[in-house]
């Protein structure tokens, strides 16, 4: 298995814009988690989804923030509109009832 | 709420000293105990996860001890190896596998 993939690995866009960040889960792990990297917050759980429902968004930070999961392969979290204090690394992490598997990380920059 | 604090923030040990830092949490209400290392540029990478009071885990000359009644967790490093640099994060889960992370100790070894 490749692992949890995300995409894109880095992603710079101007204040306002629309961004969007997607996963790709592990298969047959039916838990999947957005976590943000800051320096100033450290991990931070934004959302989780269980087989497919979101269970818990109350870490989403603002109503600019939506994630959805469609299906049992993929994620998104999105954006909009973007503003500079967005800027971290944006962790999405699957389990399969053991332990939490980590994707690479999408480096997001508001400018 | 889960509240995790790790101890130190930051550590530089010499080639071949063992070191040791600290997680510790007010309340045992949670499901597990979770330490991750992660490397720069990195995705956070599960050492050990750990549920009982009295649980020991090892894997190579990391090794860890879980002790829910007074409310910590010692992460040990035998013979620290540069390739040991990283910084250790901890974390509880809820019931849903949801984590909740310490700011982490960035460990440096010297060579």
């Amino acid at each position: 298995d490749a692992g949890v993939i995300q995409s894109p690995r880095h992603e710079v866009t101007e204040m306002g814009q629309e961004v969007t960040l997607r996963c790709k889960p592990i298969s047959g792990h039916n838990s999947l988690f957005w976590y943000r990297q800051t320096m100033m917050r450290g991990l931070e759980l934004l959302i989780y989804f269980n087989n497919n429902v979101p269970i818990d968004d109350s870490g989403m930070p603002e109503d600019r923030f939506s994630a959805k999961m469609p299906n049992a392969s993929f994620s998104t979290l999105k954006i909009q509109p973007s503003e500079p204090r967005d800027s971290a690394v944006y962790f999405c992490a699957t389990d399969g009832n053991t332990e939490a598997f980590f994707g690479q990380g999408t480096r997001l920059t508001v400018v | 709420i889960l509240n995790v604090e790790q101890s130190p923030q930051s550590l530089h040990v010499q080639e071949g000293d063992s070191t040791n830092f600290t997680c510790s949490f007010p309340s045992s209400n949670f499901y597990a105990l979770h330490w991750y290392r992660w490397e720069t540029a990195k995705s956070p990478e599960a050492l050990f996860v750990m549920t009982l009071n009295g649980d020991e885990k090892k894997k190579g000359r990391i090794s860890a001890t879980l002790n829910t009644k007074e409310g910590y967790s010692y992460l040990y490093i035998k013979g620290s190896q540069p390739e040991d640099s990283a910084t250790y994060l901890c974390a509880l889960s809820g019931s849903a596998r949801q984590l909740t992370f310490g700011s982490g100790t960035q460990l440096t070894v010297l060579p």
